[in-house]
């Protein structure tokens, strides 16, 4: 079974508008780390976001936020106020603990702003 | 500057010839990893090393091999190349303890691999 789901290949969202990327997850370990990862045409990976299994809050970030919802096993990344530069693949990844911290990542989501 | 540095960025080369991709952290991190990134695959972990002399198998570690010997070097070796390791290949580190999952990896640049 797939440790990192991510189901969107593409998704379009107008400039400002608010924009949501799904993540599901996999995994029997009662502590683990939930992260999603920018990766603009250029290459590079950019650390947006992170949240624990034991956090109690969803996790922000200045325009970006998780969407934790743990009996559901997901971890949705909202992003608000798109704006072009917005426009990148979005990798969603976990490390679990207890299971040697390896982590996973799903396939990605690309994401195209529109103005 | 906190940095991992990959080395080379870009390499062609033919089957069966040894090569080494060098990865370096100057954070004094703990936890290196490195991954290779396919087209509608995402990133898959080849191995990673939560400390000197510790490594592990990811996900992929066939035909790869790894060794770390220093905190900050994490070199990945492929004695014999074949077309199907054509790939982009990630090095990445974090100060990730054992008990501790909340810290994000910093990645290398990424090095383009073509096995002809």
């Amino acid at each position: 079974a797939q440790k990192i789901t991510q189901t969107q290949p593409g998704m379009f969202v107008q400039e400002k508008e608010a924009v949501t990327l799904d993540c599901t997850y996999d995994t029997s370990d009662p502590s683990y780390g939930l992260f999603w990862y920018k990766q603009p045409s250029s290459g590079e990976m950019i650390f947006l976001i992170y949240q624990g299994s034991y956090d109690q809050q969803n996790a922000t970030e200045g325009r970006y936020s998780l969407n934790f919802q743990k009996a559901r096993k997901s971890a949705n990344l909202v992003i608000s106020a798109s704006q072009l530069g917005d426009s990148a693949m979005y990798f969603c990844a976990m490390r679990e603990v207890q299971h040697d911290n390896q982590f996973y990542f799903g396939t990605g989501t690309s994401l195209t702003v529109i103005p | 500057e906190a940095q991992v540095t990959q080395n080379p960025r870009y390499l062609i080369t033919v089957t069966g010839k040894k090569l080494t991709v060098t990865c370096s952290q100057n954070m004094n991190h703990e936890y290196m990893s490195w991954y290779r990134q396919d087209p509608g695959l995402g990133l898959r972990q080849i191995y990673y090393s939560m400390n000197v002399e510790v490594t592990d198998k990811g996900d992929v570690p066939e035909g790869y091999k790894v060794s770390r010997k220093e905190k900050r070097n994490f070199p990945l070796i492929l004695e014999s190349p074949s077309p199907n390791q054509t790939s982009l290949y990630f090095c990445a580190s974090s100060s990730q303890t054992a008990r501790y999952s909340n810290q994000p990896q910093h990645f290398g640049d990424g090095t383009r691999l073509s096995i002809l």
